[in-house]
């Protein structure tokens, strides 16, 4: 199975300041996403990412997120002003070469105070 | 009725055990199904990959999906205390790298 690496592993951050959160994808991949997972409850979708841009977002994707691929291989979630209700397992995904299905990063791990 | 519904569990079973895990869904028109496995504080790790209905078989997993009955299984053969962790189940529509609707996952507690 295919290693996304994602950085930080944890972060704590006060409410209202800006987290962003990394992914080194694998090299020939087509499809980017982001998903969260609050303690104890699923993981969600937040967002996918094809050919530079946004091909799909959910509901809980608003304006305090943005997503971009900087340098063509780095993915970035950047949460602008955090809640604490942002506390939340967020994985990095990719897909669309291999196997025909989404492998997860290990996950960033973000607490608001 | 929510969209993929999963027994929270834990389901706790001996060493050597058949394991059988369920998903019911309500949307029909999925047709890729997935399992994951879930180590506390991991991420997902692909297991079961499946479209439509139909049998796959790999090692000492199988997963089944039943489209007319709109429900899923994965069963584990001669578990090991290394299967304990939570199993979710997941689908999506388009293909099997479109979004994700997860189930809540299912804790399997395997004891030696």
């Amino acid at each position: 199975e295919p290693e996304v690496t994602q950085t930080p592993s944890h972060q704590v951050t006060q409410m209202g300041q800006e987290v962003i959160l990394r992914c080194v994808p694998i090299s020939n991949h087509l499809y980017f996403y982001w998903y969260r997972q609050i303690l104890g409850q699923k993981v969600e979708f937040l967002v996918s990412f094809y050919n530079n841009e946004i091909s799909e977002k959910s509901e809980i994707f608003d304006d305090q997120f943005s997503v971009e691929r900087p340098d063509g291989s780095n993915f970035t979630l950047k949460i602008r002003s955090t809640k604490l209700e942002d506390s939340a397992m967020y994985f990095c995904a990719e897909g669309g070469n291999s196997g025909n299905t989404i492998y997860f990063g290990e996950g960033s791990w973000l607490t608001v105070v | 009725q929510k969209e993929v519904e999963q027994d929270p569990g834990p389901l706790s079973v001996p060493e050597g055990a058949i394991v059988s895990l369920n998903c019911t869904y309500s949307n029909s028109a999925f047709q890729y199904f997935m399992w994951y496995r879930q180590y506390s504080r991991k991420g997902p790790e692909l297991l079961m990959y499946t479209y439509s209905s139909g049998n796959k078989e790999d090692g000492r997993f199988t997963a089944q999906v039943d489209k007319s009955s709109k429900y899923i299984s994965l069963f584990i053969r001669d578990s090991q205390p290394s299967d304990s962790a939570t199993y979710l189940c997941a689908m999506s529509v388009e293909s099997g790298y479109s979004t994700l609707t997860f189930g809540k996952g299912t804790m399997l507690l395997v004891s030696p």
